[in-house]
This record gives structure tokens, C-alpha cells and sequence, in this order.
């Protein structure tokens, strides 16, 4: 049972490029979360899903998007990468919003 | 709407000491409750969480935290700690309504020496 698995693990990428983030999760879990973390800011939620085919907004969606077209998957994107946006990147999902949350390992995301 | 402030933003102790990281949350409707742990280069995992019940809450690795809800408070403690429980700490909230997310608070790190 794999859980949640993030895609790339690390990555480094030069300001203005586009790349996405693959979270993939085998536990049937209807909602989906990406956060990102910073020294000393705790985990800010950027966007989250509560079922296929939804997305909303969290506390810091500026300068990324995201797509569910598979229950199973949740995409982030990042269209023009800027310095600011260095930073841990983690998945999450969950049955509800009230239920505990499943993490992945994180992706380590550098912008030069 | 909801908020979670951790008190502490760093707890040096020394190895077989109690430990208590403070976690008090404002919220204008019930809540559900997590504390969870982070080892170096690793996601989160849940280490406890209360929904109903009983206020004192049991969890993995021997911490156990207590839901007052006169002083909104969910204070993680464990009566002695080893080395191997040097991580940072996250206590989050929820409310039952759908399309929320946790609010998470922005983490106590633990260090433990001998």
C-alpha cells in the first residue's frame, strides 16, 4: 500500500519555467491537499480538492493552479516559477475534512 | 473562522524529562483536533487526534494530549522522552463541514538531549 506518493522528490528550476507536481493516492480518499512549507510558517495550504473534478482556493494560491481530473490524482502547477515559491512542497488526502490527513514524503522545489 | 497557535516555537529538553508542547486553537463552532509529528526530511504523520469522546486522547509513541474546551486548548504531553523524539510538532483543527481543510499551526520543534 503505497499512500500518498509524490512526484519528483526534488527539482530545480530557473525563474519563468513551468513545471507540474504529480500526488498520486491509493486510498480512495475524496479530498486532496497541497501545501507548502517554510522555516518558521508551519504548512500553508495552496489549493485543495473535495472530489473529482473540484478545486478551491486555500490561504496562498497566488502563482499556482491545480486539477483533479482523476480521484486518484491531483496536479500543481506552477506556471512562471519565481525565487519566492522555493520550497517543500507536500500532498495530503483524506476521506473528509474532518479526518485525519495522509502525507506524502514532499518534493523539494528550488527556483534560481 | 478558525486559527491554531502553537506557544512554543522551540522545546530543548533533556533525555527521560516530561515534556508538554501547548497548542490553543479559537474556533466559533466544534472542532476536531490532531497533533502530528515530522522526523527530518519527512512528511507528517498523525501521532493523535480527538473527534468526541473522552478528552484525554492516547497515541502512537507513548503521547497523549487533552482537549479542554473551556480554555480551547489541546496541550501534547509525554511523561518521558527519548533522543528518537526529536522532530517538530504540528497541532492542527478542523470543523465538521465539508469543502474545509485544516488549519495548521506553524509547528513546535522539539530537541531532545542526553
Amino acid at each position: 500500500n503505497a499512500g500518498v506518493t509524490q512526484t519528483p522528490k526534488f527539482r530545480v528550476l530557473k525563474t519563468g519555467q513551468s513545471m507540474t507536481l504529480l500526488c498520486a493516492q491509493d486510498m480512495n480518499h475524496e479530498y486532496m491537499y497541497w501545501y507548502r512549507q517554510d522555516p518558521g510558517m508551519g504548512l500553508r495550504l495552496i489549493h485543495y480538492s473535495v472530489g473529482e473534478g473540484t478545486t478551491a482556493k486555500g490561504e496562498v494560491p497566488d502563482g499556482y493552479n491545480v486539477s483533479r481530473l482523476k480521484k486518484q490524482n491531483f496536479l500543481l502547477g506552477l506556471e512562471s516559477a519565481a525565487p519566492s515559491q522555493t520550497s517543500v512542497y507536500f500532498c495530503a488526502s483524506s476521506y473528509h475534512s474532518n479526518q485525519p490527513q495522509h502525507f506524502g514524503d514532499g518534493t523539494r522545489l528550488s527556483i534560481l | 473562522a478558525q486559527s491554531v497557535t502553537q506557544l512554543d516555537s522551540q522545546v530543548p529538553v533533556f533525555e527521560e524529562a516530561p515534556v508538554e508542547l501547548r497548542c490553543n486553537y479559537s474556533s466559533s463552532v466544534s472542532v476536531y483536533l490532531f497533533w502530528y509529528v515530522q522526523y527530518p526530511n519527512q512528511g507528517l504523520q498523525l501521532l493523535l487526534k480527538y473527534l468526541s469522546g473522552s478528552t484525554l486522547v492516547k497515541g502512537i509513541n507513548g503521547f497523549e494530549a487533552e482537549f479542554n474546551k473551556s480554555q480551547t486548548s489541546f496541550h501534547l504531553r509525554k511523561p518521558s522522552v527519548h533522543i528518537s523524539d526529536t522532530a517538530e510538532y504540528f497541532c492542527a483543527v478542523s470543523i465538521n463541514q465539508a469543502g474545509t481543510a485544516l488549519i495548521f499551526g506553524k509547528g513546535t520543534t522539539l530537541s531532545v538531549s542526553s
